[in-house]
């Protein structure tokens, strides 16, 4: 069975600063790996996916997150946040059978002026 | 297109009374999951239908929840009867096939036990 560890809850971080919102995963076999966004009194919203080919997976908003198959980790990292990146981060991760979708507790990411 | 339709938005019940959720998933998509979100916690899967059979209810207490999705479209979860600790909100996701596709989530059903 897959696991996620998000140890981060909650990350305070002014505008314009980086972030990196870890992730750590524990599997015996191969695993897909996704980060989700949810924005407040919304879904979730998938940010990006790693399913295969480069370990550095972009989304379309700034965000990037690096599979490491050796560190088992999945961390979400961007350069510059926004006001508006304000919400509720989740990593998941399945086996490559397509099986159940394993949720972290998330990170909420709060980013202030 | 349409996302996932999930309603109603907000419930509250008395425990030991009954209530029924409905998910109306992307139109196309075989996949259908219900997922538990307790506040502080990740989503956990309760169920995942392929079109209407069902693929994994491991983590469903059947002794009170059920789920059906007949005609392999909408879906209606039930709990019956509820518990002070089943306060959570019930998402809604769907996929075309299973999870080497993306999973679009409703805006869940926020349920209040009292």
């Amino acid at each position: 069975a897959q696991s996620v560890t998000q140890l981060d809850s909650q990350v305070p971080v002014f505008e314009e600063a980086p972030v990196e919102l870890r992730c750590n995963y524990s599997s015996s076999v191969s695993v897909y790996l996704f980060w989700y966004v949810q924005y407040p009194n919304q879904g979730l919203q998938l940010l990006l996916k790693y399913l295969s080919g480069s370990t550095l997976v972009e989304s379309i908003n700034g965000f990037e997150a690096e599979f490491n198959k050796s560190q088992t980790s999945f961390h979400l990292r961007k350069p510059s946040v926004h006001i508006s990146d304000t919400a509720e981060y989740f990593c998941a991760v399945t086996n490559t059978g397509f099986q159940k979708l394993v949720f972290g507790t998330g990170t909420r990411l709060l980013v202030s002026p | 297109e349409a996302g996932v339709a999930q309603s109603p938005r907000y419930k509250i019940i008395e425990k030991r009374q009954s209530v029924a959720f409905w998910c109306n998933p992307i139109s196309g998509h075989a996949t259908l999951y219900w997922y538990q979100q307790i506040l502080g916690q990740g989503p956990k899967l309760l169920i995942q239908f392929q079109n209407n059979g069902v693929v994994d209810d491991s983590q469903l207490p059947k002794d009170r929840f059920s789920a059906e999705r007949l005609k392999g479209v909408d879906s209606t979860l039930k709990i019956q009867p509820a518990k002070l600790e089943d306060s959570a909100v019930y998402l809604c996701a769907s996929s075309l096939e299973a999870m080497n596709t993306e999973a679009f989530f409703g805006q869940g059903t926020r349920l209040t036990v009292v």
